[in-house]
């Protein structure tokens, strides 16, 4: 089973609010990623997990947090969401390292921020 | 840095002609970068379609190919024949051999009509 599993797969949001989204996977991958798209643009990376370290892109330190209690689950969490916040967000999972670095993508959360 | 450029936004085929979709990038902070095409199909995940880690090399997948042109700096998705199936979002993507780093085009939307 290759399947990246994402909960809700449709939020709805206040302005500063707090959102909590979830993925899982069942593949044993070392790496969990989130992703923002918004249209017309290209999937930005907001930060992975290798193992138990999580690495955040500089330009987006500060706006989302992230945990991985297990393997098998992550979150990406805002603590008070604004109208920029809208877009699809995409988790994905990888086993690291090597030619086979796959990322297998979930099929998305779409956060609609009012 | 490094950059991903898709140039066209939407793509529309007629059913059974050939297909072109180009991608060019920009690696400055990878030494030896992997390249990769990922599809969405409508309701799906984004998946990987194929994907070539050496340059001058072709990758091949579902009828697709495309080959890393170090000289031209592009990887090109191409289609002898396309079918209506084939109707999806595609993405040309830049990494580095750990897969922990992916840097994505906009996009291209491909539609076939019969």
């Amino acid at each position: 089973d290759t399947t990246v599993k994402q909960n809700p797969r449709y939020k709805l949001a206040r302005v500063g609010k707090p959102v909590n989204l979830i993925c899982s996977q069942t593949m044993n991958h070392d790496t969990m990623y989130w992703y923002q798209k918004k249209p017309n643009q290209a999937p930005k990376l907001l930060l992975f997990y290798y193992d138990k370290i999580l690495n955040r892109e500089a330009d987006t330190f500060e706006k989302f947090q992230s945990s991985r209690p297990n393997n098998s689950f992550c979150s990406l969490y805002i603590g008070s969401a604004g109208l920029e916040y809208s877009a699809m967000y995409l988790c994905a999972s990888s086993r690291v390292w090597g030619p086979y670095a796959e990322q297998f993508f979930g099929p998305g959360t779409r956060l609609t921020v009012l | 840095g490094d950059s991903v450029t898709q140039t066209e936004g939407q793509v529309t085929v007629s059913e059974s002609k050939s297909l072109i979709i180009n991608c060019t990038y920009s690696a400055t902070s990878i030494a030896y970068p992997n390249l990769f095409w990922y599809v969405r199909y409508p309701g799906e995940g984004l998946q990987l379609l194929l994907k070539v880690i050496t340059a001058g090399q072709k990758g091949s997948s579902r009828g697709f190919e495309a080959t890393y042109n170090k000289e031209t700096t592009s990887f090109h998705l191409q289609k002898a024949s396309v079918q209506e199936s084939d109707s999806a979002v595609y993405y040309c993507a830049l990494g580095d051999y750990s897969g922990t780093y992916q840097r994505f085009g906009t996009g291209t939307k491909l539609q076939v009509v019969p």
